[in-house]
């Protein structure tokens, strides 16, 4: 079983539609999700941040963590099509001190039309 | 907004030859990494760099490659001699102690014919 999986899509939605992306992961250990996005040949930018369990809302999205069930979630509220790009879901244990090697999902592209 | 940047945006090199990839990491950041993504896979964790040495390195991460501060903003990775499997982004990354808070470069493609 892969460590994080991802649903790759692609997933097309009408602007303003609510989007929800997932990720599942099988580590145990994982205490660090993270989601990032990704526009086309560009680095990964941090979107969202969470440690434990619950929401954690930052404007349009909300990232949702279940450990129980090993479940990460985000959703975009009112989507834009500036939304438009690559999901990444990452995770990490902590390794060595304060160095955090993320584990990532394979990612979703996301398109949303005008 | 600081950020971390990465040289050369794009190189192609002749299988066998040296490779160097420099980044420079946000200035207040304690950590350092590399991970790459080939074309259509995920993005991989190559090696974490802290106070001068490799805290962790991934099994990707083999005698072909180094990594170096050579001094106080620079942060380099080299290929010594490349194959054709090393096509791929590789992107800088770098962090403070927070977990997990990892910032990005926009990545250096390397192409390898």
């Amino acid at each position: 079983q892969k460590e994080v999986e991802q649903d790759p899509g692609p997933l097309s939605v009408p602007e303003g539609a609510i989007v929800s992306l997932n990720c599942t992961y099988s580590n145990s250990a994982f205490q660090y999700f993270m989601w990032y996005r990704q526009y086309s040949r560009k680095g990964p930018e941090l979107l969202m941040y969470t440690y434990s369990s619950g929401n954690k809302e930052d404007g349009r999205f909300t990232a949702q963590v279940d450990k129980s069930s090993k479940y990460i979630s985000l959703f975009i509220r009112d989507s834009q099509p500036s939304d438009s790009a690559t999901y990444l879901c990452a995770m990490s244990e902590r390794s060595g001190g304060s160095n955090y090697k993320l584990t990532f999902g394979k990612g979703t592209l996301l398109t949303v039309n005008p | 907004e600081p950020e971390v940047t990465q040289t050369p945006s794009h190189q192609v090199t002749q299988m066998g030859q040296e490779v160097i990839l420099r980044c420079v990491p946000i200035s207040n950041h304690l950590y350092f990494y590399w991970y790459r993504q080939i074309l259509g896979q995920k993005v991989e964790f190559l090696v974490s760099f802290y106070n001068n040495e490799i805290s962790e390195k991934s099994e990707i991460f083999d005698d072909q490659f180094s990594v170096e501060r050579p001094d106080g903003s620079n942060f380099t990775l080299k290929i010594r001699s490349t194959k054709l499997e090393d096509s791929a982004m590789y992107f800088c990354a770098s962090s403070v102690v927070r977990a997990g808070e990892l910032f990005f470069g926009e990545g250096s493609r390397l192409t390898v014919l």
